[in-house]
């Protein structure tokens, strides 16, 4: 089991320019979630996804967040144009199973990708 | 929304010290995870605990859910330097797949 894979570990960029953050859930996880963390704010839910289908944005800060699912083995989330308040560590977890059901599936992290925007 | 507050924020103590981190909030939930987490990787997870009042241990680790499941505390037995990490706190709505995560506690053991 490869666990959820994230690229680019790191990414600098300047303000204004676009963002895109790939992520790869474990194979036959249906529940992919993005988050985001910072210091003064610590994990934040933008999105989930069910079967490829976003379930709930609310955490999406703006418009300039966007986030797709093209399919069961792949993510992204799009950040465009990029600002220097956008920096922070974002993480793709998936689950097997919803949280609400009967067996609690844990979520499995990836090791996040470090945005720094200039 | 909501919120799980976790105390303390920050926490460093001797090797072979007790410690306990809590995490309180006003809103039920319907189970509550610990996740700890080290530089440079994502969360992972600890134990769920889903019934009020229970208790599960993990080696020198102690877990208990609140009666009321709106609180959990996290108690570790003679801490050792590998102990090290950031603890969090994350509990599951009644509403449905929200995982919504406390601030975190940040122990470091010394040697």
């Amino acid at each position: 089991d490869a666990g959820v894979i994230q690229s680019p570990r790191h990414e600098v960029t300047e303000m204004g320019q676009e963002v895109t953050l790939r992520c790869k859930p474990i194979s036959g996880h249906d529940y992919l979630f993005w988050y985001r963390q910072t210091m003064m704010r610590g994990l934040e839910l933008l999105i989930y996804f069910n079967n490829n289908v976003p379930i709930d944005d609310s955490g999406m800060p703006e418009d300039r967040f966007s986030a797709k699912m093209p399919n069961a083995s792949f993510s992204t989330l799009k950040i465009q144009p990029s600002e220097p308040r956008d920096s922070a560590v974002y993480f793709c977890a998936s689950s097997r199973t919803g949280l609400g059901s009967s067996y609690n599936s844990p979520l499995h992290f990836g090791n996040g990708t470090r945005l720094t925007v200039t | 929304t909501q919120l799980l507050e976790q105390s303390p924020q920050f926490l460093s103590i001797q090797e072979g010290e007790n410690l306990t981190v809590y995490c309180n909030s006003s809103s039920v939930f319907s189970s509550l995870q610990w996740y700890r987490q080290e530089p440079g990787e994502g969360p992972v997870l600890l134990v769920t605990v889903v019934t009020g009042g229970e208790v599960k241990k993990l080696k020198r680790l102690t877990f208990q859910f609140g009666d009321a499941r709106k609180d959990s505390s996290l108690h570790i037995t003679a801490a050792q330097p590998g102990d090290t990490g950031l603890y969090l706190c994350a509990g599951v709505g009644n509403a449905g797949n929200m995982l919504t995560f406390g601030g975190g506690t940040r122990l470091m053991v010394k040697p």
